[in-house]
């Protein structure tokens, strides 16, 4: 099946830096999401970015799909971002789930 | 609208009994996949339903197992607990299969 890797696995920043995560798949997808994972266990959506570029308030999100990987900024961090961050992805091919990546755990110290 | 409901969002069973999850999609979504969160294995497909069939079954054992009514909601199902069953078990709904997935809170399964 498809595999995604996040980099990197943990990501400790002060409050106003920024940052990039990174979701690299195995093969073409035709669903790519982001989630926050929230202290209680939530995934909280992000972004629905199977190619492209969007952005929606200090988060943003890229997906060039040709070379498999996408990328997640967050801008001017604050405390309340800290949590997993999972990509998770649908293959093209093959068995139709979403498959999710290990995930990056960013804690953002005050 | 409201999300995707999960209950319960506790649940302490003991080694050997059996577990039934329940999951309301959003309205008007037909899709619904159940997955397993443990520290160990991180985030693992359960099952997907679409309009009361399984679509697709992940790599677990006959004891788990699930089920769509025709209002869309489901519900899964362990059998004969294992202390390994203790996990977070997520829910998500979409419009269709390969759309956008919505996931509720979750039920934290602990087995003792």
């Amino acid at each position: 099946g498809i595999q995604v890797e996040q980099s990197p696995p943990d990501l400790i920043l002060q409050e106003g830096a920024n940052s990039t995560l990174r979701c690299n798949f195995s093969d073409s997808v035709n669903n790519l999401q982001w989630f926050h994972q929230n202290p209680w266990g939530q995934l909280i959506n992000l972004f629905y970015i199977p190619s492209g570029t969007k952005q929606n308030g200090r988060l943003s999100a890229t997906t060039v799909a040709t070379e498999r990987y996408s990328l997640l900024y967050i801008s001017s961090s604050q405390t309340t971002d800290s949590g997993v961050y999972f990509c998770a992805v649908i293959s093209n091919f093959g068995n139709e789930k979403l498959t999710f990546g290990t995930g990056t755990r960013l804690t953002i110290i005050p | 609208k409201a999300g995707v409901t999960q209950t319960p969002r506790y649940l302490i069973k003991t080694r050997g009994q059996q577990v039934t999850l329940s999951c309301s999609p959003i309205s008007g979504h037909r899709s619904v996949s159940w997955y397993q969160q443990t520290p160990g294995q991180g985030l693992q497909f359960l099952f997907e339903y679409f309009s009361e069939t399984q679509r697709n079954k992940g790599n677990f054992p006959g004891r788990f197992s699930g089920r769509q009514f025709s209002n869309s909601r489901s519900e899964m199902n362990v059998s004969t607990l294992e202390l390994g069953d203790s996990a977070l078990y997520l829910c998500a709904s979409s419009l269709y299969p390969d759309t956008e997935a919505f996931f509720g809170q979750g039920t934290r399964l602990t087995v003792v």
